[in-house]
């Protein structure tokens, strides 16, 4: 079975500095990952997803991901924070089993934008 | 297009009662899915609903059941409510194609909590 790690809970970080939130998978033949946001609240948004192709995956609101096969790494990088992308962001991976394709989540990682 | 859909927004029971949560599906879509979100972690995987029927299942007890009707909307039933049922229940849908990996979309979530 799948399982996904995301090593940090909390990542605090100052207003329009960089930030990475870190993401390993298990390995497997096929690998469908997806990284997705969710607000104070409310249900989650998908930010992008990686199925296939070019190993670097633009999403909304300026993230981007980098799927590294080696290193059974997808990590999520936004060049330039802002106070708005305080949220609990989350790594998935999709497990296809008897033809249900379903996901199986990290634990998270809250993101606080500092200002 | 619409999106996903859940009612109640929140609920409240006591132990041993019975729950039904409700997901109408986004435009389009085929299968649902529903997670459970312990507060603090992430989705765990319940079942997934494809033409009506189960299809694929988590680590649950038979008490957690559901339905998916001919417009796709889905209901997740809970027998015997327990305390450790208490959480944010998600529904989310998508469109199986037999080709490709299925992306979830999410709803807003209900969230139960079980005095």
């Amino acid at each position: 079975a799948q399982s996904v790690t995301q090593l940090d809970s909390q990542v605090p970080v100052f207003e329009e500095a960089p930030v990475e939130l870190r993401c390993n998978y298990s390995s497997s033949v096929s690998v469908y990952l997806f990284w997705y946001v969710q607000y104070p609240n409310q249900g989650l948004q998908l930010l992008l997803k990686y199925l296939s192709g070019s190993t670097l995956v633009k999403g909304i609101n300026g993230f981007e991901a980098e799927f590294n096969k080696s290193q059974t790494s997808f990590h999520l990088r936004k060049p330039s924070v802002h106070i708005s992308d305080t949220a609990e962001y989350f790594c998935a991976v999709s497990e296809k089993t008897s033809g249900t394709y379903k996901y199986i989540f990290g634990t998270g990682t809250r993101l606080k934008v500092l200002a | 297009e619409t999106g996903v859909t859940q009612s109640p927004t929140h609920l409240i029971k006591t132990r041993g009662q019975q729950v039904t949560l409700r997901c109408s599906s986004q435009s389009g879509h085929n299968t649902v899915s529903w997670y459970q979100q312990a507060l603090g972690q992430g989705p765990q995987f319940i079942f997934q609903y494809y033409r009506e029927e189960e299809n694929g299942r988590g680590n649950f007890p038979p008490r957690f059941s559901g339905l998916q009707f001919p417009n796709y909307s889905s209901e997740l039933n809970v027998n015997a409510l327990e305390l450790d049922d208490s959480a944010l229940y998600l529904c989310a849908s998508s469109l199986r194609s037999g080709r490709a990996v299925d992306t979830q979309y999410f709803g807003p979530g209900t969230r139960l909590t079980v005095l």
